[in-house]
C-alpha cells in the first residue's frame, strides 16, 4: 500500500512554455501533499505544502506565481512551472502524507525530471 | 528551523564491511524516518522512529533512534551491492503533522 505516481517522468520543454505535473496517492487519501525539488548529488528540498481544498503554502525563496499548485482532491495534487527557463531544470518530486493523528510518515512519488531548453 | 546533520556524506565499501550512519541535530523531533533513494528515482520509505531509544530492525539494517530523540543512525551489516543508493535521514517538525526536515544525505557505494 501506500502508492504515490507521478505523471509524467520526464519532459523536455522549451523556454517560455509551462507544464504541469500530476502527482497522485494511488491507495489512499492524502490530506497533504508535498513538492520538493532535487538537483543533482543534493538533498530534497521542499518548494510548497498544500492541502486538499485551501491554498499551498509555498517556502521561502519558492515563488508561488511561478510555481502553481492545486491539490483539488484527496488524491490528486498539480504542480505546474510557468513560463519555464533552464534555470527550473531539476528533479521535481512529489510526496503525500494521509490519515490523522500520529501519522508521520510520506510516501513519495518517483519523481518527474524537467528539462526546459 | 530545525537542522539534520548526517555524516557520513559518502561512503565506499566492498561487499560483506559493515557501516553505520549517523543522523544528529540539536533539537528534538517527533518522529524520525530513514528513506533509500536510487538515481532518477524517489524516496523509499524504509522505517519509522518515534520512540527515544527504539530500535527496529530491517532484515541486515538495523535503526536505532536516540534516547532524547535528537538523533538516529542506520546501521548495515554485511553489505551487499544491492545495497548502494542514497540514505536520507528525515525528522518531523513541530509534532506529527509538521513538515519534513531532510538530512543532507549519505552516498553509499558497495563494490562486488
Amino acid at each position: 500500500g501506500a502508492v504515490v505516481s507521478q505523471h509524467p517522468s520526464w519532459v523536455i520543454c522549451k523556454s517560455g512554455t509551462s507544464v504541469k505535473i500530476e502527482c497522485r496517492s494511488l491507495d489512499f487519501q492524502a490530506t497533504t501533499m508535498f513538492w520538493y525539488r532535487q538537483f543533482p548529488k543534493q538533498s530534497l528540498m521542499l518548494m510548497a505544502t498544500s492541502n486538499e481544498g485551501s491554498k499551498a503554502t509555498y517556502e521561502q525563496g519558492v515563488e508561488k506565481d511561478k510555481f502553481l499548485i492545486n491539490h483539488a482532491s484527496l488524491t490528486l495534487s498539480t504542480l505546474t512551472v510557468t513560463s519555464a527557463h533552464p534555470e527550473d531544470s531539476s528533479f521535481y518530486i512529489c510526496s503525500a502524507r494521509g490519515g490523522t493523528g500520529g501519522t508521520y510518515e510520506q510516501y513519495f512519488g518517483p519523481g518527474t525530471r524537467l528539462t526546459v531548453t | 528551523t530545525q537542522l539534520l546533520e548526517q555524516s557520513p556524506q559518502f561512503l565506499s565499501i566492498q561487499e560483506g564491511e559493515n557501516l553505520t550512519v549517523y543522523c544528529n541535530s540539536s533539537s528534538v523531533f517527533s518522529s524520525l524516518q530513514w528513506y533509500r533513494q536510487e538515481p532518477g528515482e524517489g524516496p523509499v520509505l524504509l522505517v519509522t522512529v518515534v520512540t527515544g531509544g527504539e530500535v527496529k530492525k530491517l532484515k541486515r539494517l538495523t535503526f536505532q533512534f536516540g534516547d532524547a530523540r535528537k538523533d538516529s543512525s542506520l546501521h548495515i551489516t554485511a553489505a551487499q551491492p544491492g545495497d548502494t543508493g542514497l540514505y536520507l535521514c528525515a525528522g518531523a517538525e513541530g509534532g506529527s503533522q509538521g513538515n519534513l526536515i531532510f538530512g543532507k544525505g549519505t552516498k553509499l557505494s558497495v563494490k562486488p
